[in-house]
């Protein structure tokens, strides 16, 4: 299975600042994608993180406010700009392995105040 | 109504027990469903597959009911470390391969 690293672990920002997420894979994959999920709450998907070009946006997420890099098939970032209290959650990246088993990074606590 | 549905829980069983939960999903094209098991504060990881004729890990049963389209896992002799959440996931047809996630069914298993 593939090993999916992924920083920061945790973060505390201002309102209106803005954080960017790594995921590295040790191996090359296809897919990379992007999930929120909320206290208590189930996965919720942003977006695919295309190699080389522009990412995927799910309904109620876009560009400018989480822009999307996938300069090659083992990295991907995410940024959650001007950031505002509800942007606090969990942030994951996922990568697709085989037949479309889903492997995580530890994932990325962010609290905004 | 929702693609993938769960009984949220939570189940709440003492170690020994044989615990069962069903998931629901509303596209019959769907091609490929997994149990996912998450922890608290931590990430979803993959439990197994589930097959069309069923499979077994252990004391772990996933069983895949096309027609009525539902997922079922049992869990026989339920240890400690098994409370979790439990998240049922489908994959439906065509190329962009997304995952469609359950809410997840919360397990206790007492002492």
């Amino acid at each position: 299975s593939a090993v999916i690293s992924q920083k920061p672990s945790r973060d505390i920002c201002q309102r209106g600042t803005s954080l960017t997420i790594q995921c590295q894979v040790d191996s090359q994959v296809t897919m990379m994608f992007w999930y929120r999920q909320q206290p208590g709450q189930s996965l919720t998907l942003i977006a695919t993180a295309n190699q080389g070009s522009e990412a995927t946006y799910e309904s109620g997420f876009v560009i400018d406010k989480f822009p999307i890099s996938r300069p090659n098939l083992t990295f991907s970032t995410l940024t959650v700009s001007n950031m505002s209290p509800e942007d606090s959650s969990i942030y994951l990246c996922s990568a697709l392995q085989g037949a479309n088993l889903a492997f995580f990074g530890q994932g990325t606590r962010l609290t905004v105040v | 109504r929702k693609e993938v549905e769960q009984d949220p829980g939570p189940f709440n069983v003492p170690e020994g027990a044989t615990v069962a939960f069903n998931c629901t999903y509303s596209n019959s094209a769907s091609q490929s469903f997994f149990w996912y098991r998450q922890d608290c504060r931590k990430e979803p990881k993959l439990l197994m597959s589930v097959y069309s004729s069923g499979n077994e890990d252990g004391r772990f049963t996933a069983q895949l009911n096309r027609a009525s389209q539902y997922i079922s896992l049992l869990i026989r002799d339920s240890k400690l470390s098994d409370s979790a959440t439990y998240l049922c996931v489908v994959t439906n047809a065509g190329n962009n391969r997304k995952l469609i996630w359950g809410l997840g069914t919360s397990l206790a298993v007492n002492p």
